[in-house]
């Protein structure tokens, strides 16, 4: 199995400033035939299913904001969240779609400095 | 608009099985696969399998192996995912999502709470 690792496990970020969380996969997800990285992000508030913010490492899902940016590329990815704001607050998971199973990384928990 | 409807809470003993369904609307049923992830209190998201309406093909991770069958109805645009031989382990929040073969999951279910216990 491939093996998501995210750092911080959390992380308090003051209003307006920039969060960082980091995800490393034990093995590139790199698809070198068509250039892309398998490679999602997730934001999951309490009591909700997660949200796809990032899917292929660095394209934002639909009607996510722009302050939210991924990249990254092989083994080693980075979301950022640009001017935190309130309704930030949550969870955060990388997922892997590369291989099978598709692994999740153990989730980053995001909160207000 | 696209929608991923479970249904609802189960309680189960141990040893018994369950059986959550997902519910598609909005989109063209047998255009996307549907993943199934769980969820155990407070902890992260584990994938579970995913299965392609359009074939009927399915993939499961390898410690459900045995334990999980999928399934889907494309006349009501349902999948749904049945669990053998619960232990305390599997209480957890079930969530089918929408996605492609390799893809981010772009649409989920509001989750189903199955509960194992004695």
């Amino acid at each position: 199995d491939i093996v998501m690792t995210q750092s911080p496990d959390s992380l308090a970020v003051s209003l307006g400033e920039r969060a960082t969380i980091n995800c490393k996969s034990s093995q590139s997800v790199f698809y070198s035939s068509n250039n892309m990285n398998y490679l999602a992000w997730y934001q999951q508030k309490p009591g909700q299913p997660p949200k796809l913010l990032i899917y292929r490492a660095s394209t934002r899902g639909s009607g996510v904001p722009d302050r939210f940016s991924g990249s990254g590329s092989g083994t080693d990815f980075t979301l950022t969240i640009s001017g935190l704001q309130a309704e930030d607050v949550a969870v955060y998971y990388c997922q892997q779609y590369y291989g099978t199973p598709r692994t999740f990384g153990q989730g980053t928990k995001l909160e207000i400095k | 608009q696209v929608q991923l409807v479970q249904s609802g809470t189960e309680v189960k003993n141990p040893g018994a099985s369950v059986k959550v369904s997902c519910k598609a609307s909005g989109y063209t049923f047998t255009d996307y696969y549907i993943h199934w992830v769980r969820q155990a209190p407070g902890q992260g998201l584990e994938w579970m399998a995913w299965i392609n309406p359009n074939s009927g093909g399915t993939k499961y991770a390898q410690k459900f192996q045995g334990r999980v069958t999928m399934t889907r109805d494309t006349s009501i645009t349902t999948a749904s995912m049945e669990l053998s031989r619960l232990t305390s382990d599997d209480t957890a929040v079930y969530y089918c999502a929408r996605g492609k073969e390799y893809s981010g999951l772009d649409y989920w279910g509001q989750g189903t709470l199955v509960t194992v216990s004695s």
